[in-house]
């Protein structure tokens, strides 16, 4: 049972770019949550998907950052002309269909977002 | 304002003494989880506390809730080289309209040989 999957694992992009971080849940899994996190630091919480639905954005800049979870597909997370403050670790986990009380989660291991 | 307000943020200690790392809150959480990430990887869950004053016990790792679920606490017996890492706390409370989960800030632990 393959666990969640991020690629890449390293994105390398200069100011102004694109940067594209994909996202595949764990199989039979349908809640993806994505996270931010910088070095000595704990995760910051940026959005929370259903697939086709945003269920929670609270945690995501307005600006430049958008992400989705299409029907067929991993789950997209997107970051417009990059500036360096986005460099960060940028980490995907996924949990059961049904998110109840335990809302536990499983995480992949992290796409490192360096910005030139 | 942290919601979740984990501590000591960071500590050094010698193979072989205890610790404990605390998980504090004013809100009421409908579970609490505790995760270790290692340099490089995504946090990898522990445990999942749910009852009020709940103790789980992991090999040389200790979990309790506390009797209010506002907060918990994570001792480790006889620490080894292998607990280095960043321990993450996150309570699991009903939001707006879904289960979040509110994360400390996390406690980088170090164990020297």
């Amino acid at each position: 049972n393959a666990g969640v999957m991020q690629n890449p694992r390293h994105l390398v992009r200069r100011r102004g770019q694109e940067a594209r971080l994909r996202c595949s849940p764990m199989k039979g899994h349908s809640h993806v949550y994505w996270y931010r996190q910088l070095p000595e630091e704990g995760l910051k919480f940026m959005v929370y998907l259903q697939k086709e639905n945003i269920i929670d954005e609270s945690g995501m800049p307005k600006e430049r950052f958008s992400a989705e979870f299409p029907k067929e597909g991993p789950s997209i997370l997107r970051i417009q002309q990059v500036v360096r403050g986005d460099s960060a670790a940028y980490f995907c986990a996924s949990s059961p269909t049904v998110a109840g009380a335990h809302n536990e989660q499983f995480f992949g291991p992290g796409t490192r977002l360096t910005v030139l | 304002t942290q919601l979740l307000e984990q501590s000591p943020q960071f500590l050094s200690i010698q193979e072989g003494e205890n610790l404990t790392v605390y998980c504090n809150s004013s809100s009421v959480f409908s579970s609490l989880q505790w995760y270790r990430q290692e340099p490089g990887e995504g946090p990898v869950l522990l445990v999942t506390v749910v009852t009020g004053g709940e103790v789980k016990k992991l090999k040389r790792l200790t979990f309790q809730f506390g009797d209010a679920r506002k907060d918990s606490s994570l001792h480790i017996t006889a620490a080894q080289p292998g607990d280095t890492g960043l321990y993450l706390c996150a309570g699991a409370r009903w939001g707006d309209s879904n289960y979040q989960l509110i994360w400390g800030a996390g406690t980088k632990l170090i164990i020297k040989p």
